[in-house]
């Protein structure tokens, strides 16, 4: 199964910061990767598709790049409510697999 | 809008074998390319992926845990269900099952989530 490794684990910033979570895969998924946010005991919600296209309805300081195997999910002004964890995830492979998980704490 | 709701025991004993459902709406399982997906976390842990159904009825497992689970479909009742065996204290999790859409790879919407504790 392909692995996904999220760096770092945890990142302590500022509201305003501009802040980049990266996630690496075991081998090529071209763009098959989406990034998710997951507040304390609620479900995951999906922020990019397709390792860069934005979904409906977020807010447009978040972005993410890359393909192959080095993917980043980057906030550009931290906003009270983005403080959260964000996970990776990809669709490469009938195998479906998560990242870790990179939780965002306020410094 | 799609929804979906899982629902089960919140409580089971180490060796039981856990059912769960997942009730949704918004969306046919019948329509070509959908499929659902079940995915797990235990407390203070990451998102494990469990299991997927697609709209023809093909299934994929996880790789470590493909001899525990056995998804299945009632496209008449708009339900997904999860079984998982010989149930361990590691599995306790919130287990969440989520939508995909049409022959696209990324959960969405989610449903709330279920915790499900095994204990004796």
């Amino acid at each position: 199964a392909i692995q996904l490794t999220q760096s770092p684990s945890s990142l302590s910033a500022s509201v305003g910061d501009r802040v980049t979570v990266t996630c690496r895969a075991s081998q090529g998924i071209s763009s098959a990767l989406a990034w998710y946010q997951q507040k304390p005991g609620k479900a995951p919600e999906l922020l990019i598709y397709d390792a860069s296209s934005l979904e409906s309805g977020v807010p447009s300081r978040f972005s993410g790049s890359g393909s192959g195997t080095d993917f980043t999910l980057t906030i550009s002004s931290l906003q009270p409510e983005d403080f959260a964890t964000y996970y990776c995830q990809q669709f490469n492979s009938d195998a479906v697999t998560f990242g870790q998980g990179t939780k965002l704490e306020i410094k | 809008q799609i929804t979906l709701k899982e629902s089960g025991p919140t409580l089971v004993k180490p060796t039981q074998t856990l059912t769960l459902t997942c009730t949704f709406s918004g969306f046919s399982l019948s329509t070509s390319g959908v499929s659902v997906g079940w995915i797990r976390q235990p407390p203070g842990k990451a998102l494990e992926w469990l299991a997927l159904i697609y709209w023809d009825d093909d299934k994929r497992y996880s790789p470590s845990l493909k001899s525990r689970l056995t998804i299945t479909k009632d496209t008449s009742k708009n339900q997904v269900v999860l079984t998982m065996t010989n149930m361990d204290p590691v599995d306790t999790a919130t287990y969440y099952c989520a939508h995909r859409r049409p022959f696209l790879g990324w959960f969405d919407p989610w449903g709330q989530g279920t915790l499900v504790t095994v204990s004796s």
